[in-house]
């Protein structure tokens, strides 16, 4: 069985500190990794994506992949009060569908 | 522009019922998929496809059945309904594979089986 593994929190960062949210994945042929957001009651939406081992950032996040290690994680900056949702991570399976974590609930206090 | 549109949003069955779950896509996406989503959990695959005709199971596919006959349409069948299928359900479109395409989701099914 494939897993996709996230600490399910709640991580709980002040306004304007670094959110560091982590994934851990058992299948060594995965080749795309992806980070949803999804807000209480709603449907998840795509932050980023990574394929390659290394760093990729867009605005205030960051994801690092580190295919060796079968980790992946996203770093917010700056965290906001509207960034308090559930992160969820997702591992492609055969290139034909996503496998997703638990997902990490994060809580921004201002 | 309505994206991809699951109906009903809300519905509660007995053991035992059967019920189907639409969804309905317009971006001419080959992809769709049924992920569904108990409380506090992420998505667990149940059933995907690649394109009209072709179905495949997912992770969790016991319990529920799929057809695609044409591109637009990915209808969800739940047979004799148990309180384990208690959950929210989310249907899916990629107009490429998911690996290098975003999936877009519709607004979600809440089914509560009592």
């Amino acid at each position: 069985q494939k897993e996709v593994e996230q600490n399910s929190g709640p991580l709980s960062v002040p306004e304007g500190a670094i959110a560091s949210l982590n994934c851990t994945y058992s299948d060594r042929g995965s080749q795309s990794f992806f980070w949803y957001r999804q807000y209480s009651g709603k449907s998840p939406e795509l932050i980023m994506f990574i394929y390659s081992n290394g760093d990729k950032e867009d605005g205030r996040f960051t994801a690092q992949l580190n295919k060796a290690s079968q980790y992946v994680s996203l770093l917010i900056r700056d965290s906001q009060p509207s960034d308090s949702a559930t992160y969820l991570c997702a591992v492609n399976q055969a290139g034909t569908a996503l496998i997703f974590g638990k997902g990490t609930t994060l809580s921004v206090s201002s | 522009n309505a994206g991809v549109t699951q109906t009903p949003k809300f519905r509660i069955l007995k053991i035992g019922q059967s019920m189907t779950l639409q969804c309905a896509q317009d971006m001419n996406h080959n992809y769709m998929y049924w992920y569904r989503q108990d409380p506090g959990m992420g998505l667990k695959l149940i059933y995907y496809s690649v394109g009209a005709g072709i179905t495949d199971k997912g992770e969790v596919p016991n319990g529920y059945n799929v057809s695609r006959s044409t591109t637009e349409d990915f209808p969800l069948r739940l047979e004799l309904a148990a309180p384990s299928q208690t959950s929210v359900y989310f249907c899916a479109s990629s107009s490429r594979l998911p690996n290098t395409g975003e999936l877009f989701f519709g607004e979600g099914s809440r089914l509560t089986v009592l």
